[in-house]
């Protein structure tokens, strides 16, 4: 099976512009989440999409948004970027919840690099 | 916020040796995951444990958990350069529909 795959790898843009990544999950994987990572507040999770639906979002401003379409690829905007939203930004699709509510194994993505000037 | 906090933050060790990081957290878990990073890449899981479970392995891997003590580590056996990443630990929060990562440990191993 092809990994996840997140387009493009970098990205430079300059404050006050919107972005968009995009992100395509392993095939029959129905859950896609994004996180940000950064030195300092380390891996932040966004938000978890699930057959199209936002099941759960992290603590991020309105800036940052995501949606998800019907073959299960995902895509996160983030409008009017602030030098601060600079960060690796990660995707990782899986399966889903495991039966009794268990969370399991998240396959990752290599990244897109955003960097704010 | 983080949930987990790895322990040590740092860690240097030659070739051959064990690898021991801890991982600490702070709310009741269904599971709890040990993922791997190497350098500015994704991460890719390496083993899951859940919460009624005591200790897994997974070839050079040991993973224990202690739900009473909230506290999990990861023993890698007889290292190898290649292990050289950074470890994060990941809680599945029981009522929070999402995996919570620590803040990793750094491991190099010094070939």
């Amino acid at each position: 099976k092809a990994g996840v795959t997140q387009t493009p790898r970098y990205l430079i843009k300059t404050r006050g512009q919107q972005v968009t990544l995009s992100c395509s999950p392993i095939s029959g994987h129905r859950s896609v989440s994004w996180y940000q990572q950064t030195p300092g507040q380390g891996l932040q999770f966004l938000f978890e999409y699930f057959s199209e639906t936002q099941r759960n979002k992290g603590n991020f401003p309105g800036r940052f948004s995501g949606r998800q379409f019907s073959n299960s690829r995902s895509e996160m905007n983030v409008s009017t970027l602030e030098l601060g939203d600079s960060a690796l930004y990660l995707c990782a699709s899986s399966s889903g919840f495991l039966a009794g509510g268990y969370y399991n194994e998240q396959f990752f993505g290599p990244g897109t690099r955003l960097t704010v000037l | 916020s983080q949930q987990g906090e790895e322990d040590p933050q740092a860690l240097s060790i030659q070739e051959g040796e064990n690898a021991t990081m801890n991982c600490s957290y702070k709310t009741s878990i269904n599971n709890l995951q040990w993922y791997r990073q190497n350098s500015g890449r994704g991460l890719v899981h390496l083993i899951l444990i859940r919460s009624n479970e005591r200790e897994k392995h997974s070839g050079r891997l040991r993973v224990t958990l202690d739900t009473s003590k909230k506290s999990s580590s990861l023993l890698i056996t007889a290292s190898r350069a290649a292990d050289t990443a950074s470890y994060f630990c990941a809680t599945d929060e029981r009522g929070n529909e999402k995996l919570t990562f620590g803040t990793g440990t750094r491991l190099t191993i010094i070939p």
